[in-house]
């Protein structure tokens, strides 16, 4: 049990273009979800936490207009990334947790990986 | 503030050796420890956790951590490793002060030759 999906696992746009990433729990109703930003060889940063039904609170130094994040049903939440740039490719990754599960235990999703030309 | 030190960056491992992957926390409270791994070009998933409890925990594929307090450490060790363990490790820790946040580490980078 516990599943989380992201769509897609990897986009290629251009510049300029906004790209749409959803993150799905399978099989538990998601009361939050995280978004993380992973860079070649390094560790994750969390950018955003989303609690269903409200509006996302962003990191310090993530810009909410660029990073769009709706979380409108237990189940979904997506992360847009509004006029892509080449520094904004990444590979980005999504987690969630539940009340159901066991601690507020976060499952991640298996990563998207973003290349902006 | 709670942060996490992971002290090797990377650990090359001749099969069926044993392996220690060392990660000390910082936090003035009570916290949650993790452990994940993460194979390449994908997600992590969770190796194993501290909440409380036994101070040795157990997790899969033969991973194991001992939560030492005093020593605010949280290492993970398995007694023989196969070339499938080749990934990248990362600690994590997360409490009731930070709405649950994880922190994550460096990472570790395990390369296992045959």
């Amino acid at each position: 049990g516990a599943v989380v999906s992201q769509h897609p696992s990897r986009v290629i746009c251009k510049s300029g273009t906004s790209v749409k990433i959803e993150c799905r729990s399978l099989d538990f109703q998601a009361t939050t979800m995280f978004w993380y930003r992973q860079f070649p060889k390094k560790s994750l940063m969390l950018m955003a936490t989303s609690n269903e039904g409200s509006k996302a609170t962003y990191e310090q130094g993530v810009e909410k207009d660029k990073f769009l994040i709706n979380h409108a049903s237990l189940t979904l939440s997506t992360l847009t990334v509004t006029s892509a740039h080449p520094e904004d490719s990444s590979f980005y990754i999504c987690s969630a947790s539940g009340r159901e599960l066991s601690y507020n235990e976060q499952f991640f999703g298996p990563g998207t990986r973003l290349t902006v030309l | 503030a709670q942060s996490v030190t992971q002290l090797d960056s990377q650990v090359p491992v001749f099969e069926e050796a044993p392996v220690e992957l060392r990660c000390n926390y910082s936090s003035s409270v009570s916290v949650y420890l993790f452990w994940y791994v993460q194979y390449p070009n994908q997600g992590l998933q969770l190796l194993l956790k501290y909440l409380s409890g036994s101070t040795l925990v157990k997790g899969i594929n033969g991973f194991e951590a001992e939560f030492n307090k005093s020593q605010t450490s949280f290492h993970l060790r398995k007694p023989s490793v196969h070339i499938s363990d080749t990934a990248e490790y990362f600690c994590a820790v997360s409490g009731p002060y930070n709405d649950y946040k994880l922190s994550f580490g460096a990472g570790t980078t395990v390369t296992v030759r045959a």
